[in-house]
């Protein structure tokens, strides 16, 4: 099955400095890649994804980038902000057959320092 | 719209026990998917739901876990018996359509501790 490794477990950046958390995968099936923001108590919130036919996307002060044949992609915040605090998941999936469920990170802590 | 819709958001409950989650999805969402999600970690795909029909189990302890959706909309998952270990979020997720890879909305989740 699918495994997915995330870097760093824990970051910590100056306010309007850049953050990059980073993923591998495993599975050359996998097709689709989510990055999720989840805040304390509440359930994930996707952010971003991008699908493996681009090798970048970009939203405002978030950009994601995938590179299938390292099979790894990141995630890249700009001018960061403190509402940015949180812990971000990355994401993959093989889609095709039915089954989709997302196979997760562990997970990157992201604190933003004032 | 309405988001997916999760309760109890927290439980108690002493290990052997048994205890079940409800999970109302997004209005026309076809597809259901329930993960749990261990502390410090990321969330782990138990069950997949198509309609009333499941897609993806293969990561559900069967022998003390099990989930129904029988009318293809709410769903509920139990577990029982409990063990101490299953202490984590269950999250709720729900997706427009399956077959092809598309956003996953998650509820708030309900936090069970097993003690």
């Amino acid at each position: 099955g699918e495994n997915v490794e995330q870097h760093p477990s824990t970051l910590s950046v100056q306010e309007g400095d850049s953050a990059v958390i980073k993923c591998t995968y495993s599975d050359s099936a996998s097709n689709y890649f989510p990055w999720y923001k989840q805040e304390l108590g509440k359930g994930p919130q996707l952010i971003i994804d991008i699908r493996s036919n681009v090798g970048e996307k970009k939203d405002q002060r978030i950009a994601v980038t995938l590179n299938k044949t390292a099979k790894h992609f990141s995630l890249h915040i700009t001018e960061t902000q403190p509402e940015d605090s949180a812990v971000y998941f990355c994401a993959a999936v093989a889609s095709g057959g039915g089954a989709d469920g997302l196979t997760f990170g562990k997970g990157t802590h992201l604190i933003i320092q004032p | 719209e309405a988001g997916v819709a999760q309760s109890p958001r927290y439980k108690i409950i002493e290990k052997r026990q048994s205890v079940a989650f409800w999970c109302n999805p997004i209005s026309g969402h076809a597809t259901l998917y329930w993960y749990q999600q261990i502390l410090g970690q990321g969330p782990k795909l138990l069950i997949q739901f198509q309609n009333n029909g499941v897609v993806d189990d293969s990561q559900l302890p069967k022998d003390r876990f099990s989930a129904e959706r029988l009318k293809g909309v709410d769903s509920t998952l139990k577990i029982q018996p409990a063990k101490l270990e299953d202490s984590a979020v269950y999250l709720c997720a729900s997706s427009p359509r399956t077959g092809t890879s598309d956003t996953q909305y998650f509820g708030p989740g309900t936090r069970l501790t097993v003690l």
